[in-house]
């Protein structure tokens, strides 16, 4: 069945680097494009990145741009998120989540993993 | 950005009842529209894609509408693991922006 379990999370001070990983099993993962989104506490989910099956494009939220990298390695199953430049606003669970794109050619977040909680606090 | 604004932002309602949740964007989205189920502690789920197609899995009691800017989900027969929060996602252009969500309470 598919997994996706996130690990890397954990308590950081505002300004340093945190790497996130992803890792896929069940499913072919070099045929998905994959995202990270996030839950801060108390707040709704926010979508924060997405890169391309192949690893060709990447795409962000203005919230992160410039400052997290998302990245992925078929060969391994995985999917990464760098995270530099760390604020006290990006505290939050992050879900990596699996994307397939159903009829219509329309992407769906169709398997989430469980998250991994990142805080950001001097 | 297209912005996605769901309404209300939480409800109450009783086991059996029928409960409709609205999600309007800020410009047209045609049917890129998705509704996931999140609880707390556990994966968002995927309920609605297409703005009105079942997730494979998820029970008949959940439908989906619209097309363009307004767009509902519908639970009929509520049940008690239908209380969580319900987000609308539109993707159709970058960024794949949710609703600000939807909090199902029992009452």
């Amino acid at each position: 069945q598919v997994q996706l379990v996130e690990s890397g999370g954990g308590v950081v001070q505002p300004g340093r680097p945190l790497r996130l990983s992803c890792a896929a099993s069940g499913f072919t993962f070099g045929g998905h494009g994959m995202h990270w989104v996030r839950q801060a506490p108390g707040k709704g989910l926010e979508w924060v990145a997405r890169i391309w099956h192949d690893g060709s494009s990447q795409y962000y939220a203005d919230s992160v741009k410039d400052r997290f990298t998302i990245s992925r390695d078929n060969s391994k199953n995985s999917l990464y998120l760098q995270m530099d430049s760390l604020r006290v606003e990006d505290t939050a669970v992050y879900y990596c989540a699996r994307e397939t794109w159903r009829v219509g050619d329309i992407p769906t977040l169709d398997y989430w993993g469980q998250g991994t909680l990142v805080t950001v606090s001097s | 950005d297209i912005q996605m604004t769901q309404s209300p932002s939480s409800l109450s309602a009783s086991v059996g009842d029928r409960v409709t949740i609205t999600c309007r964007a800020s410009q047209t989205i045609t049917n890129y529209l998705n509704w996931y189920q999140y609880k707390p502690g556990r994966a968002p789920n995927l309920l609605i894609y297409a703005a009105s197609t079942l997730q494979s899995g998820v029970p008949s009691r959940f439908s989906g509408s619209g097309s363009g800017t307004d767009f509902t989900l519908t639970i009929s027969n509520l049940q008690p693991e239908d209380f969580a929060t319900y987000y609308c996602q539109q993707t159709f252009s970058m960024p794949h922006t949710f609703g600000q969500g939807t909090r199902l309470d029992i009452k």
